[in-house]
């Protein structure tokens, strides 16, 4: 079985622009999260989506936006982009939404100079 | 508020000592929890969690509710053991997990 893919791997932005990060989750999987890993506050949840819905979200801007389509694959976006946005965006999938049981991708490493 | 709670950042053991590495959470419902382990130039992926009750890789976590803390122990440390352990709390009814900061453990042969 193919694991949670992400791309773009690595991504440079500068300050104001906007970004779409993509997920595909493990086949059959239907709840995807997502993670934003910093060195200094660590592993924060941002949102999960299952069946097309956002269940939960964290607390974070607005700026922060994502989907999640019928095939379950997902998208991440921040809009105006601002330089504490730089950090590792990780997605990960479930086959339920209440199992606490995650598959991790690699991660897209953002860069906003 | 939840919160988990890694004591150390960093810990070195030799090889074939015991290994505990602490979390201590802060949770008003009835938590769950876990940890998840990222080797070297790995992804980060689930060790094992307290409703389980399972020893992976040697490793076991008991759940004391009394201290609110769920350790993670290994008789004998391995070098295949360095890692970085993170120990994350699951919101109840929620696929949210809130992680602690992470320990780095470095196993010395």
């Amino acid at each position: 079985k193919a694991g949670v893919t992400q791309t773009p791997r690595y991504l440079i932005k500068t300050r104001g622009q906007q970004v779409t990060l993509s997920c595909s989750p493990i086949s059959g999987h239907r709840s995807v999260s997502w993670y934003q890993q910093t060195p200094g506050q660590g592993l924060q949840f941002l949102f999960e989506y299952f069946s097309e819905t956002q269940r939960n979200k964290g607390n974070f801007p607005g700026r922060f936006s994502g989907r999640q389509f019928s095939n379950s694959r997902s998208e991440m976006n921040v809009s105006t982009l601002e330089l504490g946005d730089s950090a590792l965006y990780l997605c990960a999938s479930s086959f339920d939404s209440n199992t606490g049981e995650l598959f991790f991708g690699e991660g897209s490493r953002l860069t906003v100079l | 508020a939840q919160r988990v709670t890694q004591p150390e950042k960093l810990l070195s053991v030799f090889k074939g000592a015991p290994v505990e590495l602490k979390c201590n959470y802060s949770y008003s419902g009835s938590p769950e929890l876990f940890w998840y382990v990222q080797y070297s130039r790995q992804r980060l992926q689930l060790l094992l969690r307290h409703i389980s009750r399972e020893s992976i890789k040697g490793f076991t976590a008991d759940l004391n509710k009394g201290e609110t803390s769920f350790h993670l122990k290994k008789p004998f440390a391995q070098e295949e053991d360095s890692a970085m352990y993170y120990c994350a709390l699951k919101l109840k009814g929620a696929q949210k997990l809130v992680f602690g900061q992470g320990t780095r453990l470095t196993i010395n042969p």
